[in-house]
Order: C-alpha cells, then sequence, then structure tokens
C-alpha cells in the first residue's frame, strides 16, 4: 500500500489527553515521523525515530507504533497545541516519501 | 543552524514551467537528501521528490514523475525544482526539506528535521 490514513479532524479538552493515528501498511516496515503545522507556518518535526523528540518539543508528545498504526499522543494538550498534524514514511517499496492526510487538532 | 530558503515566482501562466530554487547555509548540499514538498490550498502535504547528490540517487512521486526535475549546484550549495505543464491544480506552498537519519540492522530511518518557510506559487492563465 501506498497510503497512510488519519482522522480529518479531532478536539481535546484544554489538558485533556489526545491521540491523533495514521495508519498504513508500510508501517509495518518503516518508521513514522510527526510534524506540525500552523497556520502560516512550515512543518516542523514534533517526533521521530523510535520515539523521539527534536529539542524544544515539550515531553507532553509522545509516540508510539503497533502493527499498521501509529500514534502521536498529546498528554495534557495546551491552546499552542492546535495545528494540523501529519505524519510521514515511506510506501510498501521504500522507494518514495509519503504523508498521511492530515489531522486538524482543535483544542477547546 | 541549517537554514533552507526557497525563492522563484509567486505567479506562472498554465502550460508553462515553474521553476524554484532552495538555498542552504549550514549544510553541504551534497551531504544529505534535499526533497521538495508541497502543500495546496486546502489540503495536506505532498512529496515531490528527493536528491541525493553524493550517490546520484533522485526519486520523484510516481504521480508528478513525468513533470518534474530536480538538480544541485554545489558550487551554490542550492538544489532547484522544475515543473512543467503546470496547471491550476500545481497551485500551493512549495516547501524544500533536509532529510536526517540513519542505517542499522538493515533498516532506515529517516526525517525532516530542517525546512524552509515556504514559497507561495499561484498557476493562472
Amino acid at each position: 500500500s501506498s497510503e497512510l490514513t488519519q482522522d480529518p479532524a479531532v478536539s481535546v479538552a484544554l489538558g485533556q489527553t489526545v491521540r491523533i493515528t495514521c495508519q498504513g501498511d508500510s508501517l509495518r516496515t518503516f518508521y513514522v515521523s510527526w510534524y506540525q503545522q500552523r497556520p502560516g507556518q512550515a512543518p516542523m518535526l514534533v517526533m521521530y525515530d523510535k520515539n523521539d523528540r527534536p529539542s524544544g518539543i515539550p515531553d507532553r508528545f509522545s509516540g508510539s507504533t503497533s502493527g499498521n498504526t501509529a500514534s502521536l499522543t498529546i498528554t495534557g494538550a495546551q491552546a499552542e497545541d492546535e495545528a494540523d498534524y501529519y505524519c510521514n514514511s515511506r510506501d510498501s517499496s521504500g522507494n518514495h516519501v509519503i504523508f498521511g492526510g492530515g489531522t486538524k487538532l482543535t483544542v477547546l | 543552524q541549517v537554514q533552507l530558503r526557497e525563492s522563484g515566482p509567486g505567479l506562472v501562466k498554465t502550460s508553462e514551467t515553474l521553476s524554484l530554487t532552495c538555498s542552504v547555509s549550514g549544510a553541504s548540499i551534497s551531504r544529505y537528501f534535499w526533497h521538495w514538498i508541497r502543500r495546496p490550498p486546502g489540503k495536506g502535504l505532498e512529496w515531490i521528490g528527493h536528491i541525493y547528490y553524493s550517490e546520484g540517487s533522485i526519486k520523484y512521486n510516481p504521480a508528478l514523475k513525468s513533470r518534474v526535475t530536480m538538480s544541485v549546484d554545489t558550487s551554490k550549495n542550492q538544489v532547484s525544482l522544475n515543473l512543467r505543464s503546470l496547471t491550476a491544480e500545481d497551485t500551493a506552498v512549495y516547501y524544500c526539506a533536509k532529510w536526517d537519519g540513519y542505517c542499522a540492522n538493515g533498516v532506515c530511518y529517516h526525517w525532516f528535521d530542517s525546512w524552509g518557510q515556504g514559497t507561495l506559487v499561484h498557476v493562472s492563465s
């Protein structure tokens, strides 16, 4: 498969926990990375490798993968976490990069 | 600190060719994978392709392959994108991005650790 599937939109109450998921057959073989994109800004890496956060990304962000599903969890969501989130990996051949369709996170 | 900056025309006509340049500072253009990615208005991120100068590796999105060419100018530390036969569907913010990562035990891990600010390209007749 050459697709990564994400829920188009998810909402979370301020301070609560939210999980954003990404499904795709290629995730059984290739690792996923996650990007946050706020309006008018470039995407920003928030999770990569097995479960690593770049410097400056709060530890309320965590990641996991099980089978063909990867998850980005925000524990104690803040207003500034409201953004679009994209998962990223490779297609099943490994030759091409693919993105999920993106999840719009709303913090209520 | 790695910095990427995209440049090019903000408006191009349908059927013409788009030429964009990504100027890189803080990293050698010949040492990493460099990608072009775009985001059409109201849609998600779409990978266009990558180039890895050291190994002569170039890969394109199959959906765009017939219209895309990427190249590197090592003397200027720049990566270029040409996209031919433009239509309104090519209207998007175009980003260049750097891939970082490693391979271990036959498995490779890569991620986009640096992005340009993006450049908006509008295609219109």
